[in-house]
C-alpha cells in the first residue's frame, strides 16, 4: 500500500532560519514524489517535483528537496525562511498508475 | 482566464438542495479531477476524467455525480449531501496521466452542506 506521512502538522521557524519539513513515504515502486505549497483561500501549487533523475531537486521560491531512497524520505528545504512563505505544504507521492498520494499537511509559521 | 478556474468560491446548501460545482482549465490539458480537502485529512481523490472518460471513482456516494462534457470543463453535481461533505473541493487538471504529470490546482470551492 502506498502512504505519506509528514511529520509535523505545524512548524514554526523565525524569518532567516532554515526550514525543514519533513516527508516519509512507503511505496512498493519506485515512486514519483511531489512537494506542493497552498496558500489561503487558493489551491495548491507545485513546488517541485522528483522523477527519478538527480536526486536533489530545485524548486521554485529558493525551496529544494532530497530523494534518499534508504531513507524513504523526501524532505523539504529552504536556508532562509521568509515571511512569504508562510502556508500549507503537502507531500504527494505517486506510484504507476494514475492516483496521487497526499499527506496530511505541514503549515508553516514564520515568526518575524 | 488562466490555469484552473472554479465557480462558486463558496456554497452553502441545505441537505434537501441539489446544485453544481464548475471546474474549467485553460491549460489544453487531457485529464481532470476532483478532490475533497477536509481538515486534517490527506486531500481525497473523488474522480479522474481523461479525454473526457472516467477512468477513476474511488468509492464516492453517488449522491457525488461528475460530468466532463469535454476535456476543458468538469463538474460535480451535489444531491441530498450530509453535513460530513462540508469541505473544500479542489478541481485539478494534468496533461496526461502519465505519472511524472504533475497537476494544476484551481482555487477550491468552499462547501458548508447546513
Amino acid at each position: 500500500a502506498q502512504s505519506v506521512t509528514q511529520l509535523g502538522s505545524h512548524v514554526s521557524v523565525s524569518e532567516g532560519a532554515l526550514v525543514l519539513l519533513r516527508c516519509n513515504y512507503s511505496s512498493s515502486v519506485p515512486p514519483y514524489l511531489f512537494w506542493y505549497v497552498q496558500y489561503p483561500n487558493q489551491g495548491l501549487q507545485l513546488l517541485l517535483k522528483y522523477t527519478s533523475a538527480a536526486t536533489l531537486v530545485k524548486g521554485i521560491n529558493g525551496f529544494e528537496a532530497e530523494f534518499k531512497k534508504s531513507e524513504t524520505s523526501f524532505h523539504l528545504t529552504k536556508p532562509s525562511a521568509h515571511m512569504s512563505d508562510a502556508a500549507e505544504y503537502f507531500c504527494a507521492v505517486r506510484p504507476a498508475g494514475d492516483q496521487f498520494y497526499f499527506g496530511t499537511g505541514t503549515s508553516l509559521t514564520v515568526i518575524p | 482566464e488562466t490555469g484552473v478556474t472554479q465557480t462558486p468560491r463558496h456554497l452553502v446548501m441545505g441537505m434537501t438542495n441539489k446544485k453544481s460545482l464548475k471546474c474549467e482549465q485553460h491549460l489544453g490539458h487531457n485529464a481532470m479531477y476532483w478532490y475533497k480537502q477536509s481538515a486534517k485529512k490527506p486531500l481525497e481523490l473523488m474522480f479522474v476524467y481523461n479525454f473526457k472518460e472516467q477512468t477513476e471513482n474511488n468509492s464516492v456516494p453517488s449522491r457525488f455525480s461528475p460530468e466532463c462534457p469535454n476535456s476543458s470543463h468538469l463538474f460535480l453535481h451535489l444531491h441530498t449531501l450530509q453535513p460530513e461533505d462540508s469541505a473544500l473541493y479542489l478541481c485539478a487538471s494534468s496533461q496526461e496521466l502519465g505519472q511524472g504529470a504533475e497537476q494544476y490546482f484551481g482555487p477550491g470551492t468552499r462547501l458548508t452542506v447546513t
